[in-house]
């Protein structure tokens, strides 16, 4: 079926150290979003990319979404304990349902202070 | 305003029980989404209603389970016969936009026994 994967599964990093998490998908997406979930909470939009080769930051997150809107990526500069978390990016197949995203396995952030 | 909510949190059973997840979704939002995240794995999208109709129901694992959204407003999912393979966090989404931000409930932890 289809897939997005997601890398790394886990990363760990100084407090103040960048973090990039990636994005594959095997067929052309629609669209894109990215969610954090906290430990303990429930996944929380972050974001969504429509455009191919669509930049969009906010504060230190910078996300991109490749030409061919089969990749995407997150970027977290100067990393801080608040950005603990587990990221996950979610697209909707070109041609499938509207409701239907399909998740990442996401990558879990530690930050060490 | 208020967000997703879900009911119960937890809920642990014996195979072969019933259980009844509800979810409401925030207010005027016709989009409700249910999916599932079992240990390990990712997010995995279960059925989309659009008010009281079920646009996409390709994520249903079998049919011993039914969501039901009667007056397009809360939601529910119920798991006749439970099997152990069932556990996992069940969210709840809800949407204004079709292709947009996703509110995440905060999710109902199921344990099968």
């Amino acid at each position: 079926g289809q897939q997005v994967m997601q890398i790394p599964q886990y990363q760990h990093v100084q407090e103040g150290e960048d973090f990039t998490t990636y994005c594959n998908s095997s067929t052309t997406l629609s669209n894109i979003q990215w969610y954090k979930q906290r430990p303990g909470g429930h996944p929380v939009f972050l974001i969504q990319l429509v455009k191919s080769g669509e930049v969009k930051k906010q504060k230190r997150l910078t996300f991109q979404f490749g030409e061919a809107k089969k990749n995407s990526s997150l970027h977290i500069t100067a990393t801080q304990t608040t950005d603990v978390g587990t990221y996950f990016c979610a697209g909707r197949v070109v041609g499938g349902s509207q409701g239907n995203l399909i998740f990442g396995k996401g990558t879990k952030l530690s930050v060490k202070p | 305003e208020a967000g997703v909510t879900q009911f119960p949190s937890h809920s642990v059973i014996e195979k072969g029980q019933t259980v009844t997840l509800r979810c409401d979704p925030i207010s005027g939002h016709d989009n409700l989404y249910w999916y599932r995240r079992v240990m390990g794995k990712e997010i995995k999208f279960l059925l989309h209603f659009v008010k009281e109709s079920k646009q996409d129901e390709s994520g249903m694992p079998n049919n011993r389970f039914l969501a039901e959204r009667t007056g397009g407003t809360y939601s529910t999912l119920k798991v006749q016969p439970a099997e152990l393979e069932d556990s996992g966090v069940y969210f709840c989404a809800s949407s204004q936009v079709r292709p947009g931000e996703q509110f995440f409930g905060p999710g109902t932890r199921l344990t099968v026994l």
